[in-house]
């Protein structure tokens, strides 16, 4: 299984709405990541993830809370987003934090704040 | 710091070669190359180290000159499955996970 699973495809959510997005792959991966992608532009990194821990925060504002709570699975939580924060989602794993092999990206999900 | 990719983008017709650069004003420890296709997933496609070693699909082939902090990424003989936004995303220290993505080189072939 060389997949990461990300659900939902889609999410609508009113700016007072709480929300969670999920991240899921089987490969042994022990690096994880959340990218936000604007239309027509790159990946932005948001977090990483390394052994469930978290590394790296981008200086990503309080209203996205990142958890790792075991090596397959990565949630998003969401909470009083603003509608700039409408965007594509994208979940990524690697075997670690060198990205020697490469990251492998979710499909992501499509999120709209209304 | 962003890295900064040329051209914007490029059109060919297949069969055509493109290269594609990627520079950056700071030093950097790694280069990644990533496909992205409308409404699909980035898909890895390279990764160059400082000291020369690189790891990627075979048909893949790019260059990493250290001094200029310059990455080129090679495509010949253009097939219509080679269309999509590329990316390259660097890495100035290993072992972090950060990559800073480029702004994207949006590769259109024509039959």
């Amino acid at each position: 299984d060389t997949e990461v699973t990300q659900t939902p495809k889609h999410l609508v959510m009113g700016m007072t709405n709480k929300k969670s997005l999920k991240c899921e792959q089987h490969m042994g991966h022990r690096a994880m990541y959340w990218y936000k992608q604007k239309a027509k532009k790159p990946p932005e990194l948001m977090f990483v993830y390394s052994y469930e821990k978290l590394s790296i925060n981008e200086s990503v504002p309080s209203r996205f809370s990142p958890e790792c709570p075991n090596s397959s699975l990565l949630n998003l939580h969401l909470h009083a987003l603003q509608p700039e924060d409408s965007a594509l989602y994208l979940c990524a794993s690697s075997p670690n934090r060198d990205n020697f092999e490469g990251a492998f990206f979710g499909q992501g999900t499509r999120l709209t704040v209304v | 710091q962003q890295p900064v990719q040329s051209p914007q983008a490029v059109i060919l017709r297949e069969g055509e070669d493109a290269v594609i650069n990627c520079s950056s004003s700071k030093a950097l420890y790694s280069v990644h190359w990533y496909r992205q296709k409308h409404g699909e997933a980035p898909v890895f496609l390279m990764i160059l180290l400082k000291g020369g070693e690189q790891k990627g699909h075979e048909k893949i082939s790019a260059s990493f000159n250290e001094k200029k902090q310059q990455s080129s990424l090679y495509l010949t003989a253009s097939q219509l499955s080679y269309s999509g936004t590329y990316f390259c995303g660097t890495e100035r220290s290993g072992n972090t996970g950060k990559l800073i993505f480029g702004q994207g080189t949006t590769l259109q072939v024509k039959p």
